[in-house]
C-alpha cells in the first residue's frame, strides 16, 4: 500500500476537450511528480511541484499545466487533447530529493476519442 | 542528455532458472540508478537504486543490480525466478542538474514458462 491515490482510474475525453486529473500524495511527502506512459513504452516526465511550485518540467507543451496544494495533493490539467494525449497519466509522491524511493499510483487511464 | 536504453522487449525464462535484464544509460556523470517493476493494473514498485558506494545492490524480492561504470550498465539480476515476478521492468536514471527528474527506459516484458 504506497498510500498515493489518483483518481480517476478511468477517462474517456473527445478531442479538444479539456481533463483534469487528481493526485492524492502520501502523508509526509512534499513532491509530487507527474507522468505519461504511452502503451508499451516507459514513463515520460511531465512535471514536477514541490511545495506548491513547479521545480522541473520534461519535453511537454504549456497546454499541460498543473497544481500543487498546501496539503500537498497535485492536480494534471490538459487543454484541447490530442488523440496522442492517450496515455496512463502516472503520480509520484516523494520527498525533494533523489535520497528517498518516489511513491507511485496506480494511475488514470485516459482516452481520448 | 540523458538516456536508458533497455535493449531486450521481451525475455520469457523458466521457473526457477537465473535472470538478467539489461540496462545501459548515457549521461555524463555519475547518474543516479533506479530499477521498479510494474504489474498489470499496478503501480510502480521500486526494487532497488543506486547513488553511490558498493556497486552491487540488493533489493527486494530477492533482486541484484550491478554498477558497472565501464559499460554504463546497471543490469538487474534474480538468481531463480519464480512466477509472481512476471511483470514489466523499467530501469531509470536520474541526476541532480536535471531537478532529480526521472528519465525512463522503454522497460521488459519478463514473461515465465511453468
Amino acid at each position: 500500500e504506497t498510500g498515493v491515490t489518483q483518481s480517476p482510474t478511468h477517462l474517456i475525453k473527445t478531442r479538444g476537450q479539456q481533463v483534469t486529473l487528481r493526485c492524492s500524495s502520501q502523508s509526509g511527502h512534499n513532491t509530487v511528480s507527474w507522468y505519461q506512459q504511452a502503451l508499451g513504452q516507459g514513463p515520460q516526465f511531465i512535471f514536477q511541484y514541490y511545495r506548491e511550485e513547479e521545480n522541473g518540467r520534461g519535453n511537454f507543451p504549456p497546454r499541460f499545466s498543473g497544481l500543487q496544494f498546501p496539503n500537498y495533493s497535485s492536480e494534471l490539467n490538459v487543454n484541447a487533447l490530442e488523440l496522442d494525449d492517450s496515455a496512463l497519466y502516472l503520480c509520484a509522491s516523494s520527498l525533494q530529493g533523489l535520497g528517498t524511493e518516489a511513491f507511485f499510483g496506480q494511475g488514470t487511464r485516459l482516452t481520448v476519442v | 542528455a540523458q538516456s536508458v536504453t533497455q535493449p531486450d522487449i521481451h525475455i520469457t525464462v523458466s521457473e526457477g532458472a537465473s535472470l538478467e535484464l539489461r540496462c545501459n544509460y548515457s549521461y555524463g556523470a555519475t547518474p543516479y540508478l533506479f530499477w521498479y517493476v510494474q504489474s498489470p493494473g499496478q503501480g510502480l514498485q521500486l526494487l532497488l537504486k543506486y547513488f553511490s558506494g558498493d556497486t552491487l545492490v540488493q533489493g527486494i524480492k530477492g533482486f541484484e543490480a550491478e554498477f558497472k561504470r565501464s559499460q554504463s550498465s546497471f543490469n538487474l539480476r534474480k538468481p531463480s525466478v519464480h512466477w509472481s515476478d512476471a511483470a514489466e521492468y523499467f530501469c531509470a536514471v536520474g541526476a541532480v542538474d536535471s531537478n532529480y527528474q526521472l528519465i525512463w527506459g522503454a522497460g521488459t516484458k519478463l514473461i515465465i514458462k511453468p
